[in-house]
């Protein structure tokens, strides 16, 4: 049959305001959170990520929350700028300890920032 | 400090045609995985390797296969291409197995 397209969420914002991206994860026994960002024509680009031991860490201008609960994960960030522009990836990994590079990615959301 | 290095950036191929990409990590790191990446499917894990051992394989079909050298350089392979076989593939680098992952910029593959 015809393979369907992702459809991915889209937020849109304008400069300055402060974006929140939302993320679900399948896995209750992940261990492992990542956000990435991705460009157009480049590669996901690290951006912070959160051990299950936590359920906040903040880095430059982003936060990534965990609710181990509801399996929720969400980005914010901080006062958008227009660079901030891409899509955006969760990703979660269970792996025992042992290895950290099998990643399961969500299907991803695309935010645009309004100057 | 170079980044994840994959060559070559784009790739046109004919079905029934095999294919080899390279990926050279960040210097320093050991462990190698490669993504797929289609508009369809999203982004999918395919393999992860360290010191040379493939440590885990996604959910693909034996066409893919890939491997890594001494020097933590890896290559993937995907023999008897299909048109469905187009896609954005992925390498990812890190440290050790439990460091955060750092992606290049990927091959654009094209199967025709």
């Amino acid at each position: 049959g015809e393979s369907v397209g992702l459809h991915l969420p889209t937020l849109s914002v304008q400069e300055g305001d402060n974006s929140i991206i939302n993320c679900a994860y399948s896995n209750s026994a992940s261990d492992y959170f990542i956000w990435y960002k991705q460009e157009s024509g480049k590669g996901p680009q690290f951006i912070i990520d959160i051990r299950s031991n936590m359920d906040k860490r903040q880095g430059q201008r982003v936060t990534v929350l965990l609710n181990k609960t509801v399996k929720h994960l969400s980005l914010q960030i901080a006062a958008t700028q227009p660079g901030d522009s891409a899509v955006y990836f969760c990703a979660e990994n269970y792996a025992g300890g042992t290895s950290y590079g099998k990643l399961t990615f969500g299907q991803g959301t695309i935010l645009t920032v309004h100057p | 400090k170079a980044g994840v290095t994959q060559t070559p950036r784009y790739l046109i191929k004919t079905r029934g045609q095999q294919v080899t990409l390279s990926c050279s990590p960040i210097s320093g790191h050991r462990s190698v995985s490669w993504y797929q990446q289609t508009p369809g499917q999203g982004l999918q894990f395919l393999f992860e390797y360290f010191s040379e051992t493939q440590r885990n394989k996604g959910n693909f079909p034996g066409r893919f296969s890939g491997r890594q050298f001494s020097n933590s350089r890896s290559e993937m392979n995907v023999s008897t291409l299909e048109l469905g076989d187009s896609a954005l593939y992925l390498c990812a680098s890190s440290l050790t197995l439990s460091s955060e992952a750092f992606f290049g910029q990927g091959t654009r593959l094209t199967v025709v």
